[in-house]
């Protein structure tokens, strides 16, 4: 089975500031790794996604993440945020079996003027 | 269709009346899932669809949930006696093929309240 922990539920930050949005896993099988945000009134939408190989992976927006196994965690950064970016971000395992996916808890980050 | 679509979008019921919500997938995917959504928390599975079968429905938290696929397209989700702990966001989404590794594309959303 696989669990997803963010442990922020909440990051302000200000305008063309960095932001890290944390994320770490546990699965006994090797998974696959995702983020996804969802804007007000909005779907989720894909941001960007792990499945093999190099281990940084950007997606769209500016946004990247790095899948570092050893300390089982999918951190997702941006070096420089808008105001557009306000959202709830969701990071999200999936098992290489099975179909189930398993979402955390989500982030909501709100950056500031 | 271009996108997933959801109806309705907005649901409020009295608690032990039965509701049934709809999804419309994107048309060409062949996998339709549901994930019910906590406030505050992120989506949860509920169940899934390969066309019209139904392979896994361990998600549905007690038997008043079930959901259908007949004709391998348009699913619907039905809550039976509807109970407030039921209150949620509905969430379903669509791939292509299923494939652990392929990307879900969402619908909007129904909310449910139960009075």
């Amino acid at each position: 089975a696989q669990s997803v922990t963010q442990l922020d539920s909440q990051v302000p930050v200000f305008e063309e500031a960095p932001v890290e949005l944390r994320c770490n896993y546990s699965s006994s099988v090797s998974v696959y790794l995702f983020w996804y945000v969802q804007y007000p009134n909005q779907g989720l939408q894909l941001l960007l996604k792990y499945l093999s190989g190099s281990t940084l992976v950007k997606g769209i927006n500016g946004f990247e993440a790095e899948f570092n196994k050893s300390q089982t965690s999918f951190h997702l950064r941006k070096p420089s945020v808008h105001i557009s970016d306000t959202a709830e971000y969701f990071c999200a395992v999936s098992g290489g079996y099975g179909q189930n996916f398993v979402f955390g808890p989500g982030t909501r980050l709100s950056v500031l003027p | 269709g271009a996108g997933v679509s959801q109806s309705p979008r907005y649901k409020v019921t009295k608690r032990g009346q039965d509701v049934t919500l709809r999804c419309d997938p994107i048309s060409s995917h062949a996998t339709l899932y549901w994930y019910q959504q906590a406030l505050g928390q992120g989506p949860e599975f509920l169940t899934y669809f390969n066309y019209e079968a139904q392979p896994d429905k361990s998600g549905l938290p007690s038997d008043r949930f079930s959901a259908e696929r007949p004709e391998g397209s348009i699913s619907t989700l039905t809550i039976q006696r509807t109970e407030q702990r039921d209150s949620a966001m509905y969430r379903c989404a669509s791939s292509l093929l299923g494939g652990a590794q392929e990307t879900q594309y969402f619908g909007p959303g129904t909310r449910l309240l139960v009075l």
